[in-house]
């Protein structure tokens, strides 16, 4: 148990919707970052949230957003979704300092499937 | 840009020994850390290298050569619950929450 915690657990969209993933971060961890992982693949870093500020991105369009709110937890937002969107999301939040140890504490993930 | 190699899957007998390897290439490098997951779930941190040398966490070792861009996971006295996939990773950049996962080694560990 990491005490992250998303939700929610499975869904299935279609194509051109939309869809909001959300994030409970464990108690103390202000650092939140969030995750795409397709199957049989390792997990895509997508962005990272940091005192209510996006701080840092990875290689994903602008129909990725996202959000951190004052307790820090956090959402992902995808517009537009396209079939390749279907993924496992992962949530992963750290303290700021442990970050930089590699330490990254996930969920269990958002399974999305879109047809 | 930023790559990381591991063997796709490994099988091993329990009791046994298996090093799963890991090479990198990166622009800047802050330490090499591994993952467990199982069955698509919570990835799980078990180790990090940011020196070169090993590091000893119980049953699992992790390994870092930074002048070779290589590093190794070392699990000993295999048990069936290690099967699962294993994933090493290196930080993106100096954000702490940034990593580069390698695409996954699955560790299959049989009777």
């Amino acid at each position: 148990e990491t005490g992250v915690t998303q939700s929610p657990t499975h869904l299935i969209k279609t194509r051109g919707q939309q869809v909001t993933l959300r994030c409970s971060s464990q108690s103390g961890h202000n650092t939140v970052s969030w995750y795409q992982q397709a199957l049989g693949q390792g997990p895509q870093f997508i962005f990272q949230y940091y005192r209510e500020e996006e701080n840092g991105r990875g290689n994903f369009p602008p129909r990725f957003s996202g959000l951190q709110f004052p307790n820090y937890s956090s959402e992902l937002n995808v517009n537009a979704l396209e079939l390749d969107d279907s993924a496992l999301y992962l949530c992963a939040s750290s303290p700021r300092d442990r970050g930089h140890t590699g330490e990254l504490f996930f969920g269990e993930g958002s399974r999305l499937t879109v047809l | 840009g930023q790559s990381l190699e591991q063997p796709s899957e490994v099988t091993a007998v329990e009791g046994a020994i298996v090093q799963i390897n890991c090479t990198y290439q990166t622009s800047g490098f802050y330490g090499l850390s591994w993952y467990q997951q199982h069955d698509g779930g919570a990835p799980t941190f078990l180790s990090y290298n940011a020196l070169d040398g090993l590091e000893e966490t119980g049953r699992f070792s992790s390994f870092l050569s930074r002048s070779d861009s290589y590093g190794y996971l070392l699990l000993q006295e295999l048990q069936m619950k290690d099967s699962a996939s294993y994933f090493c990773a290196v930080r993106g950049g100096n954000q702490g929450g940034k990593l580069i996962f390698g695409q996954g080694t699955e560790l299959s560990v049989k009777p």
